[in-house]
């Protein structure tokens, strides 16, 4: 149980368009997910969280108009790379408490990676 | 000074070595403290989870947590090939904000 499924796996894409990358529960709500950066032997960054219903609460430094963040039901949300350039090539990761807000064990998706050229 | 420290040099140990990974973090409010396996090109997968103080065995893992000393630990007995990969240590203050470590390379060789 516990699954977090991350579509798509990898994404190549031209400078200055943009990118939608679909993370889903798929056997448990969530009210609340996580999206992740990670830069090759890098840890796990924060970018935001994604909250169903409300807007999505963005790290310090993370631009919110470049990477839309969107939560419309409690087992999907959505970021989408805008006008997205060679500096935002990374792996994107989401993910989501299985047991609600304050399990504090997250299980994560497998991961997108997006390069872009 | 980061939250989380873990030093990332790879670590390459024999088959059936103990493989010994550490952490430091500076926050007193960490109480959920984690590991994570990440394996080249995925998302991380929960390999222990322990509150505050103390030790959690399961199979050849062990987890230890010193919140004294602000360390935690993850020893891997009898290592195996399958068991390379990177290793990534996280904690939480109780509100699912994970602080991540580096994460280690570890290499078992056959």
């Amino acid at each position: 149980g516990a699954v977090v499924s991350q579509h798509p796996s990898w994404v190549i894409c031209k400078s200055g368009t943009s990118v939608k990358i679909e993370c889903r529960s798929l056997d448990f709500q969530a009210t609340t997910m996580f999206w992740y950066r990670q830069f090759p032997k890098q840890s796990l960054m924060l970018m935001a969280t994604s909250n169903e219903g409300s807007k999505a609460t963005y790290e310090q430094g993370v631009e919110k108009d470049k990477f839309l963040i969107n939560h419309a039901s409690l087992t999907l949300s959505t970021l989408t790379v805008t006008s997205a350039h060679p500096e935002d090539s990374s792996f994107y990761i989401c993910s989501a408490p299985p047991q609600g807000i304050g399990a504090n064990v997250l299980t994560f998706g497998a991961g997108s990676r997006l390069t872009v050229l | 000074q980061k939250e989380v420290e873990q030093d990332p040099g790879p670590l390459s140990v024999p088959e059936g070595a103990i493989v010994s990974l550490n952490c430091t973090y500076s926050n007193s409010a960490f109480q959920y403290f984690m590991w994570y396996r990440q394996y080249s090109r995925k998302g991380p997968e929960l390999l222990m989870y322990t509150y505050s103080s103390g030790n959690k065995e399961d199979g050849r893992f062990t987890a230890q947590v010193d919140k004294s000393s602000k360390y935690i630990s993850l020893f891997i007995r009898d290592s195996q090939p399958s068991d390379s990969a990177t290793y990534l240590c996280a904690m939480s203050g109780g509100n699912n904000r994970l602080a991540f470590g580096k994460g280690n390379q570890v290499v078992v060789i056959p």
